[in-house]
């Protein structure tokens, strides 16, 4: 079945506890991209990648980093997190850029 | 830049009512693409649709159509004999296709309730 991952589904953390959110597709997809949705705000791309060992920043990169070490995943990784970074986390992915995007379950993080 | 605006941010209407939910874009590139997403209540994202700017022609889907006009830079929703399934939000989304930034703008959202 063609789907996107992410895990975990849930995470309560505290701030400055570092943590990672994997991502992975088995569509072999180019094109990756991570969004937050708070409300009011819709979601907001965080950054994306056009393929392996490419990625390049969003409208709201401040505090993450991304890597894509390989095509079917694309961990986002929070190294210092802080009380602003609560919310609810999507990963999508897609052939190219304008195409249509598969979303994952999304991930909803809480910081302390 | 980019822009996509979506002013309602809530509906709410009966039961077998028509709803139109407004998508407004801004964009400098002639070729890019306008998206429709469903968020209902469970969480997940759904895609309802994708237009390139070439294609004006507007689409049915069963109760769902798409008006797209390039002439006012809309791309709005339809939703004909409205549903309590059909509850959630909806977003409206926007990529160029040859800037070389390669980022998706997403609207606020339009949530949607449909009551019985």
């Amino acid at each position: 079945e063609a789907q996107v991952t992410q895990n975990p589904r849930y995470l309560i953390t505290v701030t400055g506890k570092k943590l990672t959110v994997t991502c992975s597709q088995n569509m072999n997809h180019e094109y990756m991209s991570w969004y937050r949705q708070d409300p009011g705000l819709g979601l907001r791309q965080i950054y994306y990648s056009m393929n392996v060992e490419v990625t390049d920043k969003g409208d709201v990169p401040e505090g993450y980093k991304v890597s894509r070490k390989e095509k079917r995943n694309f961990p986002l990784i929070l190294e210092s997190p802080s009380p602003n970074q609560t919310s609810l986390y999507f990963c999508a992915s897609s052939w190219g850029k304008p195409d249509t995007q598969y979303f994952g379950p999304g991930t909803r993080l809480t910081v302390l | 830049a980019q822009k996509v605006t979506q002013a309602q941010t809530e509906i709410s209407v009966v039961e077998k009512e028509d709803v139109t939910l407004d998508c407004v874009y801004e964009t400098r590139d002639t070729t890019y693409y306008l998206f429709w997403y469903k968020q209902p209540p469970s969480g997940e994202l759904v895609f309802l649709i994708r237009r390139n700017s070439f294609d004006e022609q507007n689409e049915i889907s069963g109760r769902y159509s798409w008006n797209f006009q390039k002439s006012t830079s809309s791309f709005n929703f339809t939703i004909t004999a409205s549903q309590v399934v059909d509850s959630a939000v909806y977003f409206c989304a926007l990529s160029e296709a040859y800037s070389s930034a390669s980022k998706i703008i997403f609207g606020s959202g339009t949530r949607l309730s449909i009551r019985p």
